[in-house]
């Protein structure tokens, strides 16, 4: 079946450190992938997409991404985490002809 | 311009009341969403229009019932709701839907209370 998965529901890391949130799709064809972040009470905010071409993806806010086909693999990285960071993030991709999201992975940030 | 704009940001209604929740966006784009968000769960899908048709009704209760008057405006109207039916409704849009859906831009978020 086409989706995207998200097996970590939280994630805590502390101020400073780096982070890496996972997303597994499993689709026949390259997908278009995405990540999204949400803020509490806030609607979701783009932070990257690759539909093609280079593997590295660059956001913005300082995250990027990196589509392993061999993994099925589209994992969130940030070298550095910044406490405004706290929230809520959501891979997302095709499903037949719409899109869809994983389940979410809540980041909490330690001072 | 690059938002989508939802009204009201919060509505409280009861379960006989009609309420309607709106939404605009001026990129030109041709597809448009309603998704239904519950407290610490993902956006769910209720219903796209692509090109101001309804393409995509995800079995939602016909007490939800959308309308898209123009290309740039997306209504859902609220008739006698239930308690459950309490969440973020969140409105997206995209330049395209199906094969090519794209980025997907969203508004902030009507909050719905039931009573």
């Amino acid at each position: 079946a086409q989706s995207v998965t998200q097996p970590d529901i939280h994630i805590t890391v502390s101020e400073g450190a780096s982070l890496e949130l996972r997303c597994n799709y499993s689709y026949g064809a390259t997908p278009y992938l995405f990540w999204y972040v949400q803020s509490p009470g806030q609607g979701l905010q783009l932070l990257l997409k690759y539909f093609s071409g280079d593997t590295l993806v660059q956001g913005i806010k300082g995250f990027e991404a990196e589509f392993k086909r061999s993994q099925s693999s589209f994992n969130l990285r940030k070298p550095s985490v910044h406490w405004s960071d706290a929230a809520e993030y959501f891979c997302a991709g095709p499903k037949g002809n719409d899109m869809r999201f994983g389940a979410g992975t809540r980041l909490t940030v330690k001072p | 311009d690059t938002e989508v704009t939802q009204t009201p940001k919060h509505l409280v209604m009861g379960m006989t009341n009609k309420k309607s929740l709106k939404c605009e966006q001026h990129m030109g784009h041709r597809a448009m969403y309603w998704y239904k968000q519950k407290a610490k769960k993902p956006p769910e899908l209720m219903f796209v229009y692509s090109y101001e048709k309804l393409s995509i009704n995800e079995s939602v209760p016909s007490r939800f019932s959308p309308e898209c008057p123009n290309s740039s405006l997306l209504n859902l109207h609220l008739h006698a709701l239930q308690p459950e039916d309490s969440a973020l409704y969140l409105c997206a849009s995209s330049q395209e839907s199906g094969a090519n859906t794209g980025e997907l831009f969203f508004g902030e978020g009507s909050r719905l209370t039931v009573l």
